[in-house]
This record gives structure tokens, sequence and C-alpha cells, in this order.
């Protein structure tokens, strides 16, 4: 069985910076690209970042670009995304997502149960 | 950037109804849609890929169709376990875009 969980989500001040994390098991994690995705309170599904199978390539959205980067670790089966100058508009539920495809063009097949960032003074 | 827009962004039907959901590409993306389900409070759940093929474990009711610009998510009998939120994705090419969803009750 297919399991993501992600942890290490909380309250930061704006400007701040805060790193999660996703483990996973049931896959054959150096096979799949891995993804974020967020869900800002109320509202739709938002892409963020990806790493490809091999932790070659990295792709990010226009609105964290600079700011957030996606790694992974292909010992630990983990992903992580490190956020920096964190603003108000980041705040959301972030989900890991097992990425099928190739070369960016990415969709998810499997995902985690989210941890909430919360990003306010 | 591509954008994706789907239609209606909510309504409302009867249990056993026909529904449809529309979801259109600014640019031609060929076949390279997904749909996703998510339940109140729940986790999104991917339903079609490759805008057609069902994916594992999804009933029969759901399918989908389209190519190029034009595709809808279809459910043929409408069941009160499918209350969601439904939500089309492009991945042709990156970003992998989401559109903005539609939102399924209950009449």
């Amino acid at each position: 069985e297919v399991r993501l969980w992600e942890f290490g989500g909380g309250l930061v001040q704006p400007g701040g910076s805060l790193r999660i994390s996703c483990e996973t098991s049931g896959f054959t994690f150096t096979d799949y690209a891995m993804t974020w995705v967020r869900q800002a309170p109320g509202k739709g599904l938002e892409w963020v970042a990806s790493v490809s199978s091999g932790a070659v390539s990295t792709y990010y959205a226009d609105s964290v670009k600079g700011r957030f980067t996606i790694s992974r670790d292909q010992y630990q089966n983990t992903i992580y995304l490190q956020m920096n100058s964190l603003r108000v508009e980041d705040t959301a539920i972030y989900y890991c997502a097992k990425t099928l495809g190739s070369y960016g063009l990415y969709y998810f097949d499997h995902w985690g149960q989210g941890t909430l960032v919360t990003v306010s003074s | 950037d591509i954008q994706m827009t789907q239609s209606p962004s909510s309504l409302s039907a009867s249990v056993g109804d026909r529904v449809i959901i529309t979801c259109r590409a600014s640019q031609g993306i060929g076949s390279n849609l997904a749909w996703y389900q998510q339940k109140p409070g729940k986790v999104p759940k991917l339903l079609i890929y490759v805008a057609s093929r069902l994916q594992s474990d999804v009933p029969s009711r759901f399918s989908g169709s389209g190519s190029g610009t034009d595709f809808t998510l279809t459910i043929s009998s409408l069941q009160p376990e499918d209350v969601a939120s439904y939500y089309c994705q492009k991945y042709d090419s990156a970003p992998p875009t989401f559109g903005p969803g539609t939102k399924v009750e209950i009449k």
C-alpha cells in the first residue's frame, strides 16, 4: 500500500522560513517523481514544485520560484520543501503527491494527508 | 501559460441524475488531462488520466472524454458519496495547472 505522510507544518511569521517533509512507503521511491501541491483555505489546488525521480531536475511555480526549494533523499524515501521568505499568501495545506509522467509533464496518483502551514504575525 | 477553466463552478443535482462537468484549456493540450475528486475535508483522489482512462478502484459511473481544448467529466448516475469538488489538471507542459474546480452537491 502506498503511503505518504507529511510533517513539519506550523505557524511562522512573514519573512520566516520553514521546512516540511514527506515520508513515503509502499512503492519504489527512486522510480517516481514527487510533487508538492498546496491548497489555501477554502480555495482550489495549486501545484508548487516537483522533483524528478533521480533528483536531477526540479520545477517550480512562478509564485514560489527563488523562495522554495524541493529536494529528495533517495535513502530515506523522503522529500522536502524548504520555504524561505514566507508570505501570508503561502498559507495553505501542503500535500505531497506521488507523481506519474516525466520531464515535468506530471499528474498525481497518490496524495498524503497534508500539513498546514500558516504564515501570520 | 495555458489557462484552465471549468463550468459550472457549482451544481446541485438529484441522486440518479447524469452530471456533466466541462473543462476547457486556453490552448490545445492533446489528451494530457487528469480529473481529481476531493470530498469535503479529504485528500484529492485521481479519477481519470489521459482524458478518458479510469484510475483503478474508481466506479464505472465516472467517465471522461475530450481532446485538444475541450474535455468533460460525466457521472452517469449521481450518488450521495459523489458530493465533492472536482478538478481538472493539464499536464502537456510545465506548469501542470489545475482548473478552479466544480462543486457538486445533492439536491
